[in-house]
């Protein structure tokens, strides 16, 4: 299995402009986290999934901040318009089921917004 | 506010010699406790874990140990080696499954040899 792949790996962005992060779970996987990591706050959860159902979006910092899971394979993080406080280490993270005991992680994408 | 804590940002340790992470947590719901690791420019990677029956889980050179009276678990590493330098992550779970992971802001181990 491929893990978990997030895409780009890498964005950087002016203030003001749209901001798409995108995640492919784990094939199976019935659980899907999206995390932030700054030096700050350290990894903080922002939403998760179950079943591509949004369970628990209290992370999510504003409402310039958006996440759909059209189906079991693909999520994205959507920020619009981005800020430069955004700028962060965004991770997405699958588990098998909803127990949530494991979390498996994906390289994460290195927001810069300028 | 923090719910688990790791209060040191970083830690330096000379190469054989043990490594003491330490992580504390507030919440008494926490029932299910997991370390990660990560090095540079990739995600965290499940290292061990231990539930809340058990005070103590060994897997090679890596040793949890719960002491869940005084809400704090700590992560052994005996010998360190270079390629342990690495951020370790505490994270927790509350016993009513569902819940995601809870974690600390990490601490930065340096293994020098």
């Amino acid at each position: 299995d491929a893990g978990v792949i997030q895409s780009p790996r890498h964005e950087v962005t002016e203030m003001g402009q749209e901001v798409t992060l995108r995640c492919k779970p784990i094939s199976g996987h019935n659980s899907l986290f999206w995390y932030r990591q700054t030096m700050m706050r350290g990894l903080e959860l922002l939403i998760y999934f179950n079943n591509n159902v949004p369970i628990d979006d209290s992370g999510m910092p504003e409402d310039r901040f958006s996440a759909k899971m059209p189906n079991a394979s693909f999520s994205t993080l959507k920020i619009q318009p981005s800020e430069p406080r955004d700028s962060a280490v965004y991770f997405c993270a699958s588990s098998p089921d909803s127990r949530n005991e494991k979390l498996f992680f994906g390289s994460g994408t290195q927001l810069s917004v300028l | 506010d923090q719910q688990v804590k790791q209060n040191s940002p970083s830690l330096s340790v000379q190469e054989g010699r043990i490594s003491i992470l330490n992580c504390d947590y507030t919440n008494s719901m926490f029932d299910y406790f997991l370390w990660y690791k990560k090095y540079p420019a990739e995600g965290p990677t499940f290292l061990i874990s231990i539930s809340s029956i058990k005070d103590k889980n060994e897997d090679g050179r890596f040793t949890v140990f719960l002491n869940k009276s005084a809400k704090h678990l700590s992560l052994h590493i005996v010998p360190s080696q270079p390629g342990d330098s690495a951020v370790y992550f505490c994270a927790a779970r509350a016993n009513s499954g569902n819940t995601p992971l809870v974690f600390g802001k990490g601490t930065r181990l340096s293994v020098i040899a």
